[in-house]
């Protein structure tokens, strides 16, 4: 596609549901990113795929956490019994080179919100 | 210390002035730095990569102080459109090529 899109855009969540946030990167970008951003703080780096290997997942904050790209292309970031604590927006970004900074396309987010 | 810290402000600056701002970084180890803006509500993109020799892109200007481990972002002439928060970002080598946002700078800009 054109973009990063990433889906739902809002999800209100009660605690303790499980929630899975889709992203879907621009067309043949190998490597990609999953941030979450805290109301008024920048992105975190959770965690980051070159096509289907998770090469770095040391930013996810818990066990509850779970992200998966089984074919190469689009990724599920899931999230196991949410807390108050998950609510953020969560970034995809997707590039053609490695986490190196540039050439990120970053998608308009999932809002998550836990109540 | 945070590896990477920015004044969070907001700086308000009138229509037409020059206005900068800072990042410091601390790990030396430190090889690649950007700075992104994020309007409000959006995702962050890409503004520029800040340069050793500086770099230079119409109003904006990024330069890198390697010594003193810090950043910085000149906006000239400044637009109502440049009312954003401005993100430093830094790429970490020695932790499996990370980068690394700070949590921003706001920027508005007042008529």
């Amino acid at each position: 596609g054109a973009g990063v899109s990433q889906s739902p855009r809002y999800k209100v969540a009660k605690r303790g549901q499980d929630v899975a946030l889709r992203c879907d990167p621009i067309s043949g970008h190998v490597s990609l990113f999953w941030y979450q951003q805290a109301l008024g703080q920048g992105p975190e780096f959770l965690t980051y795929f070159q096509n289907e290997a998770q090469l770095d997942k040391s930013g996810l904050p818990s066990d509850r956490f779970f992200a998966e790209r089984p074919e190469g292309s689009v990724s599920t970031l899931k999230i196991q019994r949410t807390q108050q604590e998950d609510s953020a927006v969560y970034l995809c970004a997707s590039s053609s080179w490695g986490p190196i900074g540039y050439g990120y396309t970053f998608g308009s987010g999932t809002r998550l919100t836990v109540v | 210390r945070k590896e990477v810290e920015q004044d969070p402000g907001p700086f308000n600056v009138p229509e037409g002035a020059t206005v900068a701002f800072n990042c410091t970084y601390s790990n030396s180890a430190s090889q690649s730095f950007f700075w992104y803006r994020q309007d409000c509500r959006k995702e962050p993109k890409l503004l520029m990569s800040v340069y050793s020799s500086g770099n230079e892109d119409g109003r904006f200007t990024a330069q890198l102080n390697r010594a003193s481990q810090y950043i910085s972002l000149l906006i000239r002439d400044s637009k109502l459109s440049d009312s954003a928060t401005y993100l430093c970002v830094v790429t970490v080598r020695n932790r499996d090529d990370k980068i690394i946002f700070g949590k921003g700078t706001r920027l508005h800009i007042l008529p």
